[in-house]
């Protein structure tokens, strides 16, 4: 019974590259969420999208980061133009909506600017 | 608007005394409230939640957390600590506006065990 799986665990980039965060949710979760946590931090919230949709993105800058879920395959979390100031964990969670709420989460992605 | 706050950044407690996590809300409606635990590189793992029902709540590992409406309260407690224990916690309230879903996080209180 896997979890939310992320990839990759780690990603280097400079700046000014993309980066590109991949989350694949709990099988038959159909509700996926980005947090971002900063050191030493708790984890904002970034966005939530369902299949094909984004729901809610008032967490999310309003520039170069963007977010999906597509149809088939995982949801992406993709950053342009990567400054320092992105460097942070970014946390993928799924839910099933029904009597249950909790989030469950993915072992996260650090992201190293440099 | 929906928050949370955790007011100790760090607790230490000796192993096999109770603990006590603190957390209150603020919530304009009926909370859904969730303690969440991170261990060093790791992503939160669940612990329990408060949706309705009885105030006291049992969860994973013998944590339990006690609701208080008239405290606007969540604390998280223990009976008997285990160095194990030692790790992040972080409590987290559900964002009630219409069409949302994502959890609002406190900033966290690390918990130490001293054995």
């Amino acid at each position: 019974n896997a979890g939310v799986m992320q990839n990759p665990r780690h990603l280097v980039r400079r700046r000014g590259q993309e980066a590109r965060l991949r989350c694949s949710p709990v099988k038959g979760h159909s509700h996926v969420y980005w947090y971002r946590q900063l050191p030493e931090e708790g984890l904002k919230f970034m966005v939530y999208l369902q299949k094909e949709n984004i729901i809610d993105e008032s967490g999310m800058p309003k520039e170069r980061f963007s977010a999906e879920f597509p149809k088939e395959g995982p949801s992406i979390l993709r950053i342009q133009q990567v400054v320092r100031g992105d460097s942070a964990a970014y946390f993928c969670a799924s839910s099933s909506l029904g009597e249950s709420y909790e989030q469950y989460f993915g072992p996260g992605t650090r992201l190293t600017v440099t | 608007a929906q928050s949370v706050a955790q007011p100790e950044d760090q607790v230490n407690v000796a192993e096999g005394n109770p603990l006590t996590v603190k957390c209150t809300y603020s919530v304009s409606g009926n909370p859904y409230l969730f303690w969440y635990v991170q261990y060093p590189n790791r992503g939160l793992q669940f612990l329990l939640k408060y949706i309705t029902g009885d105030n006291l709540v049992k969860g994973s590992y013998g944590f339990e957390a006690e609701f208080n409406k008239s405290q606007t309260s969540f604390h998280l407690k223990k009976p008997s600590a285990l160095v194990s224990d030692s790790a992040l916690y972080f409590c987290a309230v559900r964002n009630l506006s219409p069409g949302a879903n994502n959890l609002f996080f406190g900033t966290g209180t690390r918990l130490t065990v001293i054995p």
